[in-house]
Parts: structure tokens; sequence; C-alpha cells
């Protein structure tokens, strides 16, 4: 079993749509948690904190529950411009993350 | 913005061929990431350093692959020989090591051996 876990999708929605990604993470050690936005060919960047009380920025909301051991990400009506692959990463240990395979988004027109 | 540096940026080379890859981390970093991506694999962790110190290089195949910090400006990951199976986008990332700190990405050496 890996030890974070994403439908890869890919998730094609409309322009204007609302969509959420799932994470499972394996180690319930895990200290803290993160969704990273990868664009074709390019380095992966952050987009945001998870927090234990669930946190907002913008139209991304994300949800962490740590008896589940599962993390959502949720985009609100969603931009053209939202179109990547959504990493959920954990972080097992100080300093140490893992990634999950990511979630492809295709927003259409 | 500050960023972290890596080169080259794209690399074709022969199989059997000495591929050396180089990172410059953000200023005042204390830790050290490298990572290779695939299509097949995705984002595996090859090794990480801490205050230059290697942490963990279990990700690392240690017969030909080598990481080292000289100074704390510069990360070096080295393959030697190559191997088409080598073929992949090596990241390099840094960060401030806290439990809570995000790691932040170089724009990726290409790697194509023939």
């Amino acid at each position: 079993r890996k030890e974070v876990e994403q439908d890869p999708g890919p998730f094609n929605v409309p322009e204007g749509a609302t969509v959420a990604f799932n994470c499972t993470y394996s180690n319930s050690a895990s200290q803290s948690f993160f969704w990273y936005r990868q664009d074709c060919r390019k380095e992966p960047k952050l987009l945001m904190s998870v927090y234990s009380s669930g946190n907002e920025d913008g139209r991304f909301t994300a949800q962490l529950n740590r008896a589940s051991q599962y993390i959502s990400l949720l985009i609100r009506d969603s931009k053209l411009s939202d179109s990547a692959t959504y990493l959920c990463v954990v972080n097992i240990h100080t300093g140490k993350l893992i990634f999950g395979q990511g979630t492809t988004l295709q927003v259409k027109p | 913005d500050a960023r972290v540096t890596q080169t080259p940026r794209h690399k074709v080379t022969e199989m059997g061929q000495e591929v050396t890859m180089r990172c410059q981390p953000i200023l005042g970093h204390n830790t050290v990431f490298w990572y290779r991506q695939t299509m097949m694999q995705g984002l595996e962790l090859l090794a990480y350093f801490r205050n230059r110190a290697p942490l963990d290089d279990s990700g690392m195949p240690k017969d030909r692959f080598s990481a080292e910090m000289p100074d704390a400006t510069l990360a070096t990951l080295k393959i030697q020989p190559s191997e088409p199976r080598d073929s992949a986008v090596y990241f390099c990332a840094s960060g401030l090591g806290g439990t809570n700190q995000p790691q932040h990405f170089g724009d990726g050496t290409r790697l194509s051996i023939l």
C-alpha cells in the first residue's frame, strides 16, 4: 500500500464547477500536511498547508480528518487556470515529505 | 522572490556517461532534497540533507548515484555510469526543516540518457 494515495483522475469539469479531491495516508504518526500544485512540465508549488481545524484560501478549502487519515481539497468556482495536477503531501517526520501520485484536473470552457 | 536554482535545465547524453546536476538552495534554508519524477513513479525522494549532513539516501540507487553538499550554497547529484532508465526530471527542493515547513522546488533538470 502506498503511503499517500490519491485518485489520479483526470477530473474534467466545466468552468464554475465545484470539484473535490481526496487523499488518504497510511502513517498515523504523520505530522503535517500540504497540497501542492504542479503544472505540465513545471515544478511542484505549494498551494496551501492543511490544518486540523480546516482552512480556506479564497476559492480553495482544505480539510483534515486525522481519525480517518484523510485529507481533502475543495475548489469552488473553478477557473481554466486551475487546470493542473494537485499533489497531496504528508510530512512523516521532520522535514521529509511524502508525495501522492497527484490528481489531474482539467477545467473546460 | 528567492528561488532554488538548478543547472543544467536540460541534459542529453549517452549511456555510460557521468552526469552531474547542481542545485543552489534558497539562502538560509538548512534542508535540501533531491527528487526524481517519472510518469510511472511520480515524485520519488532520492536523498536529503540537513545542515549539509546526509540524513536519508535510502531512495537512491547506491551503486551509481551519489549526492553531496560541498557547502551550504551547493548540492550535487551525480550519476555514474548513467543508464537509459535514469531518464527523468530531477528536482531539488529546499526548506527551513521544521515539521510544518513546506519545501520550495527548483525548475528541475530534464535528463535524457540515450
